[in-house]
């Protein structure tokens, strides 16, 4: 079985300041691991995503995140948060041998402030 | 390319009631998902489709039932509604063993009273 955790509900962070937002997972396999953000009564956006090679991959929005394979963690971050960086994170994983579904975390609030 | 959209955005139903909800992709996908987010539970997979003329049970599917009509559309059932069923249901859809992210719809926001 696989699994996400998102340990935090929310984040506050002071814009101009550098944001993490944790995950960790769990698979039997290689994991496939994606970043989405959901803006108020929105749908969930893509950010990005890890599937093989290089261990810091880099998506919209200035975001990243680092793949860390001996802790099972993908941290998305940020070096400078924007107030329009506000919104609703989630993470999600699969197992990357055949065909499977996306597992998501609970999600964590990023809330940036002025 | 509208990408994936749904129908309809907001509904209000009473207990015992049934509806449709209704999914559209226009990209091409094989695959498409039926999710409901609920507030400190993230998302959660009710069926999928992997392919035209296939469905399988997510992990919340009791109460639900949908039909993959054609490679486009993937519609979700309820067929007698309960409170517990209210939420935010969104449709997805990817493409195997091209781009492995899902693209989401904007969501149908279903009240049962």
């Amino acid at each position: 079985a696989q699994s996400v955790a998102q340990p935090e509900d929310q984040v506050n962070v002071a814009e101009g300041n550098p944001l993490t937002v944790k995950c960790t997972y769990s698979v039997s396999g290689n994991p496939y691991l994606f970043w989405y953000v959901q803006y108020p009564n929105r749908g969930l956006q893509f950010l990005l995503k890890y599937i093989t090679g290089d261990n810091l991959v880099k998506g919209s929005y200035g975001f990243e995140a680092e793949f860390n394979k001996s802790q099972t963690s993908f941290h998305l971050k940020k070096p400078s948060a924007l107030v329009s960086d506000s919104a609703l994170y989630f993470c999600a994983v699969r197992d990357g041998i055949g065909y499977s579904t996306l597992t998501f975390g609970k999600g964590t609030m990023l809330l940036v402030s002025p | 390319n509208a990408g994936v959209t749904q129908t309809p955005k907001f509904q209000v139903l009473k207990t015992g009631q049934s509806m449709t909800l209704q999914c559209a992709q226009d990209m091409n996908h094989n695959s498409m998902y039926w999710y409901r987010q609920d507030p400190g539970m993230g998302l959660r997979l009710i069926y999928y489709s992997a392919s035209e003329g296939t469905t399988d049970k997510g992990e919340v599917p009791n109460g639900y039932n949908v039909s993959r009509l054609n490679k486009r559309e993937f519609s979700l059932r309820l067929e007698s509604a309960a409170p517990s069923q209210t939420s935010v249901y969104f449709c997805a859809s990817r493409n195997p063993g091209q781009v492995p992210e899902q693209f989401f719809g904007p969501g149908t926001r279903l009240t049962v009273l």
